[in-house]
């Protein structure tokens, strides 16, 4: 079974761009989240999509902002990039939302952006 | 008061000791807990999940869970150095259903 993959991998981009990062779940998972992590902040939660729709959003500026598509692939957009969203961007998917107990949530690898 | 609280550590053990990773939180109404595991490097690892009081246990690790005290263990047995990474514990919002992560536990293991 395929596990959640992310692209790219790596990105270096300047200040002032804007860039996209892209998520595919585990197969027949429904929820995606998205977190950032720095080594000063640690794992930080950006928003939750499932059925296309943001669930919950975490405490971020509005220049982040993501969408899920129907076969519940997830994107997230960061505009007006900063240095300080250099970062690890991290995706996860999870089989249920909601108020289900199982709710284990797995990680891709990552997506690592520098932006100078 | 943070909602999930982790010793940053470094939590150093000698090899094949058991190393014991704690965490508390604070909503009571919490029902999902879980810990990752993170290389340098690398994303979180689910390793364990527990919902209910009591143990969990699975190859080396144990889970421990106590609602009443809002506090959730790890323990590894006869650690190792490839156990050497930090744990993260991770606990789902009654309310939001948001996973709320510790900034996790470093683990050396020594050999």
């Amino acid at each position: 079974k395929a596990g959640v993959t992310q692209t790219p991998r790596y990105l270096i981009k300047t200040r002032g761009q804007q860039v996209t990062l892209s998520c595919s779940p585990i197969s027949g998972h429904r929820s995606v989240s998205w977190y950032q992590q720095t080594p000063g902040q640690g794992l930080q939660f950006l928003f939750e999509y499932f059925s296309e729709t943001q669930r919950n959003k975490g405490n971020f500026p509005g220049r982040f902002s993501g969408r899920q598509f129907s076969n519940s692939r997830s994107e997230m957009n960061v505009s007006t990039l900063e240095l300080g969203d250099s970062a690890l961007y991290l995706c996860a998917s999870s089989l249920k939302a909601g108020q289900e107990l199982s709710y284990e949530q797995y990680f891709g690898p990552g997506t690592r952006l520098t932006v100078t | 008061q943070k909602e999930v609280e982790q010793n940053s550590g470094p939590l150093s053990v000698p090899e094949g000791a058991i190393a014991s990773l704690n965490c508390t939180y604070s909503d009571r109404g919490s029902q999902s807990f879980f810990w990752y595991r993170q290389y340098s490097g690398k994303s979180p690892e689910l390793i364990m999940f527990i919902y209910s009081n009591g143990d969990k246990e699975d190859g080396r690790f144990t889970a421990q869970l106590n609602k009443a005290s809002q506090y959730v263990s790890l323990l590894i047995r006869d650690s190792q150095p490839s156990d050497s990474a930090t744990y993260l514990c991770a606990v789902i919002h009654s309310g939001t259903y948001k996973y709320i992560f510790g900034t996790g536990t470093r683990l050396k293991v020594l050999a």
